[in-house]
């Protein structure tokens, strides 16, 4: 069956720092990939997406993504956090052309140290 | 830019009462969705549509029923709320095609059930 794996439940870096959040997923072949963040008492807002091409993706909010096929991971980059970067970050996966519904990984809160 | 509105968000309710989650966007999309977020659990679809008056079942639909009666509103319903559905409800929408299936989510609701 296909799976979004955040193993990552919460992480804390100091501000300034570099972030890597991790996200594997399990599928045959290669799904289309997303990256969301939900701050607090808001929605999910997409950070980044990955079909095909290009496996460095780039997104908003100096936020990137770099998929790699062989370790079957999408992990998130940025090279210096914000305070305001302190959310919860979601992966997410659509698994196949015709499929219909995307699953969600567990999510990773971000923490932020002063 | 796409807007999706849910009606409430805070809403508190008994055991045993019948409750609307509404859900309206405004870009035209075909898709709908409904999640629940609960910690440790990401999010999870209750179900979603495609289309007026058409609905498909998610992983996680006991305990509710959804109503499509127009294109740009999509209603959850608890029909006897209980208190393991106390929790926080997202919704989604999404314009038709693969390629295209990035999401637009709401602010989100939260339920609590006492």
């Amino acid at each position: 069956a296909q799976s979004v794996t955040q193993p990552d439940i919460h992480i804390t870096v100091s501000e300034g720092a570099s972030l890597e959040l991790r996200c594997n997923y399990s599928y045959g072949a290669t799904p289309y990939l997303f990256w969301y963040v939900q701050s607090p008492g808001q929605g999910l807002q997409l950070l980044l997406k990955y079909f095909s091409g290009d496996t460095l993706v780039q997104g908003i909010k100096g936020f990137e993504a770099e998929f790699k096929r062989s370790q079957s991971s999408f992990n998130l980059r940025k090279p210096s956090v914000h305070w305001s970067d302190a959310a919860e970050y979601f992966c997410a996966g659509l698994f196949g052309s015709s499929a219909s519904k995307i699953i969600f990984g567990s999510g990773t809160r971000l923490s932020i140290r002063p | 830019d796409v807007k999706v509105t849910q009606s409430s968000r805070y809403l508190v309710k008994r055991t045993g009462e019948k409750v609307f989650l509404e859900c309206v966007q405004d870009m035209d999309h075909e898709n709908m969705f409904w999640y629940r977020q609960d910690p440790g659990l990401g999010l999870r679809l209750i179900y979603f549509s495609y289309d007026v008056k058409m609905k498909e079942k998610g992983d996680i639909p006991e305990g509710y029923s959804v109503s499509r009666e127009k294109k740009e509103r999509f209603s959850l319903i608890l029909e006897s709320a209980s208190t393991n559905q106390t929790s926080m409800y997202l919704c989604a929408s999404s314009p038709p095609g693969t390629l295209n299936n990035e999401q637009f989510f709401g602010p989100g609701t939260r339920l609590t059930v006492l």
